[in-house]
């Protein structure tokens, strides 16, 4: 079974301060994908990184880095010096090659204050 | 022209209407997909359309019924709804529905009430 948790529901930072939202997953595939989207109010899922399960070297995009380590089971994203823009619902999602389904964690409410 | 997009964004309905939700995709994508977001649960998967056919009914009830007259239009044909059947109902495609690694492109949803 494919299974993705992201234990912090809610996350609340002043604008500037970095950010680090957690994810954790299970699965008995060897190859899988890994996933992180952003859900602005506006309601649409944007799509922001995909990791593939043999590729675990970070990524920096801008303001945005992850961290994927199979050690762990984690793929953790990181947003330095946030800005108000980046409030958002977050998600973390797996897709292995065995199911063939995508499978989202619960989603973490990041709020930026000015 | 946005890649997805979904129609009406808001329904408030009765409980023996009969309404539809309307998705339809620019990117030549061949699969469809409709995800129920609800209140502090996870997204939840109910169907998927892979070339116009029907290959994932993640045991939805009846009374929801999805329409894939072709690879860019997708529908939600509601009947006799529950209160709990209120949430946002998203849209998504991808190039084809057999693929793993492919990211989802998402509509905007319609949130939609249940009274």
């Amino acid at each position: 079974a494919q299974k993705v948790t992201q234990a912090q529901t809610e996350i609340s930072v002043v604008e500037k301060e970095d950010v680090t939202l957690d994810c954790v997953y299970e699965t008995r595939d060897t190859t899988y994908y890994l996933f992180w989207y952003k859900q602005p109010p506006s309601g649409e899922l944007v799509f922001l990184i995909r990791r593939n399960s043999f590729d675990e070297q970070n990524e920096i995009s801008g303001r945005y880095s992850w961290n994927f380590q199979k050690s762990t089971s984690s793929f953790n994203f990181t947003i330095t010096a946030s800005q108000v823009v980046d409030s958002a619902v977050y998600f973390c999602a797996l897709s292995g090659q065995g199911a063939q389904k995508l499978v989202f964690g619960q989603g973490t409410r990041l709020t930026i204050n000015p | 022209e946005t890649g997805v997009t979904q129609t009406p964004r808001h329904l408030v309905m009765g409980m023996t209407n009969k309404k539809s939700l309307k998705c339809e995709q620019h990117l030549g994508h061949n699969a469809m997909y409709w995800y129920k977001q609800s209140a502090k649960k996870p997204l939840e998967l109910m169907f998927v359309y892979n070339f116009k056919e029907q290959t994932e009914n993640n045991s939805v009830p009846s009374r929801f019924s999805p329409e894939c007259p072709n690879s860019s239009h997708l529908f939600l044909h509601l009947h006799t709804l529950q209160p709990e059947d209120s949430a946002l109902y998203l849209c998504a495609s991808s190039p084809t529905g057999s693929s793993y690694n492919s990211p989802l492109h998402f509509g905007n949803g319609t949130r939609l009430t249940v009274t």
